[in-house]
């Protein structure tokens, strides 16, 4: 079956603009998480959705960092006034669980965002 | 908090040589453990993983054991392959609010033939 989907796979962007990256959860997933991975670093946890629920945005780095989930599917994040440091990989994940955390969550092939 | 400590990458062995990645990690809870990994041009997939102490998780010739008194969960394979070329990430979940991954920074592991 389809796996979770992101688009674009890469997206080069100037300093100061803004951009929206797009994920396609896995039919039926209620859960869906975003994750960066910056150059050498371990993957960070940004945001979380599940179902109608108000999302978790813990891991959100600043008020640019937005994102929305419609229709309990597909998610957008956006990231507004971009800057140099925001330059990484964003992944998207879904998962069927309810929050029981041992649930596998399944990655999609990320979008590559370089802010020159 | 929650975190993990992956062994400093990255590591080159040669085919039908035996591979352990070391993964240790703090946790507040109980917390389930994952391995991730990442082959060339491709998303990053599961590899194996183990909810509960004592639990091995075992796919594709790699296995990992749930070791609660020394907070581990180390990565082995009795016989590297070429095609086992990736980038491995330890992982943990603990259940609650929203179950997020928390990641080690990754290792790469190259084969040569």
């Amino acid at each position: 079956g389809a796996g979770v989907s992101q688009s674009p796979s890469n997206k080069v962007t100037e300093k100061g603009k803004d951009v929206e990256l797009r994920c396609d959860p896995i039919s039926g997933h209620t859960a869906l998480y975003w994750y960066r991975q910056r150059l050498g670093q371990g993957l960070e946890f940004l945001i979380y959705f599940q179902g109608n629920s108000a999302p978790d945005k813990s891991g959100l780095p600043s008020d640019r960092f937005s994102a929305e989930r419609t229709g309990g599917s597909v998610s957008t994040l956006t990231i507004q006034r971009t800057q140099q440091e925001d330059s990484a990989v964003y992944l998207c994940a879904s998962s069927s669980s309810a929050g029981g955390g041992t649930d596998t969550q399944y990655f999609g092939p990320g979008t590559r965002l370089t802010v020159l | 908090g929650n975190s993990v400590t992956q062994m400093e990458g990255p590591v080159t062995l040669s085919e039908e040589a035996f591979l352990t990645i070391n993964c240790t990690y703090t946790a507040t809870g109980y917390p389930s453990l994952f391995w991730y990994v990442q082959y060339p041009g491709e998303g990053l997939q599961l590899l194996l993983k183990a909810t509960k102490a004592d639990d091995k998780g075992s796919n594709k010739g790699f296995e990992a054991t749930y070791r609660k008194e020394t907070t581990s969960f180390h990565l082995e394979k009795g016989s590297v392959q070429v095609s086992d070329s990736a980038v491995y990430f330890c992982a943990l979940s603990v259940s609650g609010a929203n179950s997020k991954l928390t990641f080690g920074k990754g290792i790469t592991l190259s084969v040569r033939p």
